[in-house]
């Protein structure tokens, strides 16, 4: 099955300065990519997302880019700031009957201040 | 707010003992899916149900099921719980059949197997 890996589990910067979170995957089939964060006490929350037929998605401050050759994506958080401190999760999705969200384990990402 | 509905909040019970969580899906969205989250395994994928009917398994334990009801509400049942079911169940919604979208989480509940 899928294997996703997120590194670093932990990120620290300065507000202002910019983050960026790395996954790999193990299935050259999965097609489908989501970003999602998840704030104290809270479910996740989609972000972003991309699919396998694109290299790079950009929405504000947020960019998400893929690699399928490399079988990695990474996400960009430019001007971070404190509101943006959470725990990201990476996921990937296979096409087919028995499609399934696998997710990386979460990366704390603490803005400081 | 997601409009995912997950009740209760918290849940403490003891070994051996089964409980049920329950779940309302976004208005509209047929397919619902379980989560486990824990320390140090991160969220993993129970199980889904897409209008009524189970479609994708994941790593769920025997010792637990799952149902989808008519009016699209979900219940996720743990029996012979042990101590490592402790942990944060979430249920997260869709439109489509597919988990390749947008899926909305719920709050999430809270089990902790004393």
């Amino acid at each position: 099955g899928e294997n996703v890996e997120q590194h670093p589990s932990t990120l620290s910067v300065q507000e202002g300065d910019s983050a960026v979170i790395k996954c790999t995957y193990s299935d050259s089939a999965s097609n489908y990519f989501p970003w999602y964060k998840q704030e104290l006490g809270k479910g996740p929350q989609l972000i972003i997302d991309i699919r396998s037929n694109v290299g790079e998605k950009k929405d504000q401050r947020i960019a998400v880019t893929l690699n399928k050759t490399a079988k990695h994506f990474s996400l960009h958080i430019t001007e971070t700031q404190p509101e943006d401190s959470a725990v990201y999760f990476c996921a990937a999705s296979n096409p087919g009957a028995n499609s399934k969200l696998t997710f990386g384990k979460g990366i704390t990402l603490s803005v400081r201040p | 707010d997601s409009g995912v509905t997950q009740t209760p909040k918290h849940l403490i019970t003891a070994t051996g003992q089964r409980v049920t969580l329950r779940c309302s899906p976004r208005s509209g969205d047929l397919s619902v899916y379980w989560y486990q989250q824990s320390l140090d395994q991160g969220l993993q994928f129970l199980i889904q149900y897409y209008n009524g009917e189970e479609r994708a398994k994941g790593n769920i334990l025997e010792r637990f099921s799952a149902q989808q009801f008519p009016d699209l509400h979900s219940e996720l049942n743990l029996s012979s719980l042990e101590l490592g079911d402790s942990a944060l169940y979430f249920c997260a919604s869709n439109l489509g059949n597919s988990p390749n979208t947008e899926a909305f989480f719920g709050q999430g509940t809270r089990l902790t197997v004393v």
